[in-house]
């Protein structure tokens, strides 16, 4: 089936390690993004890619970096400059920039410190 | 800027009760709206969308039509059961408001009692 798989469900971080969090998609879509979801804020956008070898910024990008080296991944690093990385991190896709295209959601990741 | 601004919850219901969601919206540009619903632990799943004035998305006998005149997307159902208990989110996206990416309300959690 296609979808999106994020990986792994849970992490952890120690203080001061970088981690990354992996995101795969076969839907064949040309952006995805990636969000922060924290209780009662909703969701907020980190970091999006229209196509591949490029990036831009959302909302909250200090303390993340992206990359998109292949058109169905695209992996988040949470770096040690990330004060507050406790979160529930989701990965989505769409089909283009058009507006009236659905973004696509995995199942998240549940990033927790040591 | 873009902002979506739901009812707080939680919103708590017997079954076969009618349900409504208010969902105001403000955007620079001519918005596609979105409500997606989020059950324990998962990602988001669109519910509907809605990509113009007066356009109408239902599913699962979910409603919600665009309003632009009072820029709201409520989302109604005649008769909850207990498994439409979850977060549901609204959500817009304006390719004309800056970044790429939807902008989403806070979430509301609905209970359904049976």
């Amino acid at each position: 089936d296609g979808g999106i798989t994020q990986s792994p469900k849970y992490l952890f971080r120690k203080e001061g390690q970088n981690v990354t969090l992996s995101c795969e998609q076969n839907l064949n879509h040309d952006a995805m993004y990636w969000y922060r979801q924290d209780p009662g804020q909703g969701l907020r956008l980190i970091y999006y890619s229209q196509i591949v070898n490029d990036f831009q910024k959302g909302d909250i990008a200090e303390g993340y970096s992206v990359s998109r080296e292949k058109k169905e991944s695209f992996p988040l690093t949470v770096t040690s400059a990330q004060k507050n990385p406790t979160a529930f991190y989701l990965c989505a896709s769409s089909q283009d920039r058009a507006s009236n295209q659905p973004q696509h959601f995995g199942d998240g990741t549940r990033l927790s410190i040591l | 800027g873009n902002s979506v601004t739901q009812m707080e919850g939680p919103v708590t219901l017997s079954e076969e009760a009618f349900l409504t969601i208010n969902c105001t919206y403000t955007a620079t540009g001519y918005p596609s709206l979105f409500w997606y619903v989020q059950y324990p632990g998962e990602g988001l799943q669109l519910l509907l969308k809605a990509t113009k004035a007066d356009d109408k998305g239902s599913n699962k006998g979910f409603e919600a039509t665009y309003r632009k005149e009072t820029t709201s997307f409520h989302l109604e159902k005649g008769s909850v059961q207990v498994s439409d208990s979850a977060v549901y989110f609204c959500a817009l996206r304006d390719r004309r408001g800056g970044a790429d990416g939807l902008t989403f309300g806070k979430g509301t959690h609905l209970i359904i009692q049976p």
